[in-house]
């Protein structure tokens, strides 16, 4: 089961920052957040990814929060083309567990509308 | 372009056919999987080769058969296909496995099973 809980849809202005929320209050010390988009039919997408600092790439910026146990994902000027599934995931090296496996939950639908 | 392709992008088969599903990198990576999505629910991990060893299998049925010849490319073999095998079949491939970096997702090949 995936250890993340995101809400199932969002609608965002074209042209806004669009904040897509995840919760992973169970994560362990050596687990990252990732983050994951799929627009339709096509294979996911890799985002940014972190541990506890915050991130930024072209893509986006992630938050972490200080706990760990939540995080935001914000792409700063949403376009029509960022109409996508957005997955936020939790993996690492865990003894006995998956090691480095992507574990998909059924993710965000952000709508981005004109 | 992510530097992982897949072929063929759609594929018909009956359930009696033997076809087999073919996925290339060309990023150098030593980790190559195999996950399947089916309509209205989450991707699932199916397989995972590391250094062409094959370090994890899901619960997959055995008509459904992998292959990693190499580093660069992985197979899966199709045989005696049921209908509700009809799903987007996924490759992707990261750096190393176990290990902590992003996956690259290739195209898909969207099986039907007649």
């Amino acid at each position: 089961d995936a250890k993340t809980t995101q809400p199932p849809s969002m609608d965002c202005a074209e042209g806004r920052a669009a904040n897509l929320p995840c919760n992973h209050s169970t994560i362990s010390g050596n687990e990252y957040v990732y983050w994951y988009r799929q627009i339709h039919s096509q294979g996911p997408q890799y985002i940014i990814h972190g541990l506890k600092n915050n991130e930024t790439n072209e893509m986006a910026s992630l938050i972490i929060t200080e706990d760990r146990k939540s995080s935001t994902l914000i792409l700063p000027h949403a376009t029509l083309r960022d109409t996508a599934v957005y997955y936020c995931i939790v993996s690492g090296l865990n003894y006995g567990g998956s090691q480095g496996n992507l574990i998909f939950g059924k993710g965000t639908k952000l709508s981005v509308k004109p | 372009e992510t530097g992982v392709t897949q072929t063929p992008r759609h594929l018909v088969m009956g359930m009696t056919n033997k076809k087999s599903l073919k996925c290339e990198q060309h990023l150098g990576h030593n980790a190559m999987y195999w996950y399947k999505q089916s309509a209205k629910k989450p991707l699932e991990l199916m397989f995972v080769y590391s250094l062409e060893e094959r370090v994890e299998n899901n619960s997959v049925p055995s008509r459904f058969s992998p292959e990693c010849p190499n580093s660069s490319h992985l197979f899966l073999h199709l045989h005696t296909l049921q209908p509700e095998d009809s799903a987007l079949y996924l490759c992707a491939s990261s750096q190393e496995n176990p290990g902590v970096g992003e996956q690259y997702f290739g195209p898909g090949t969207r099986l039907t099973v007649t």
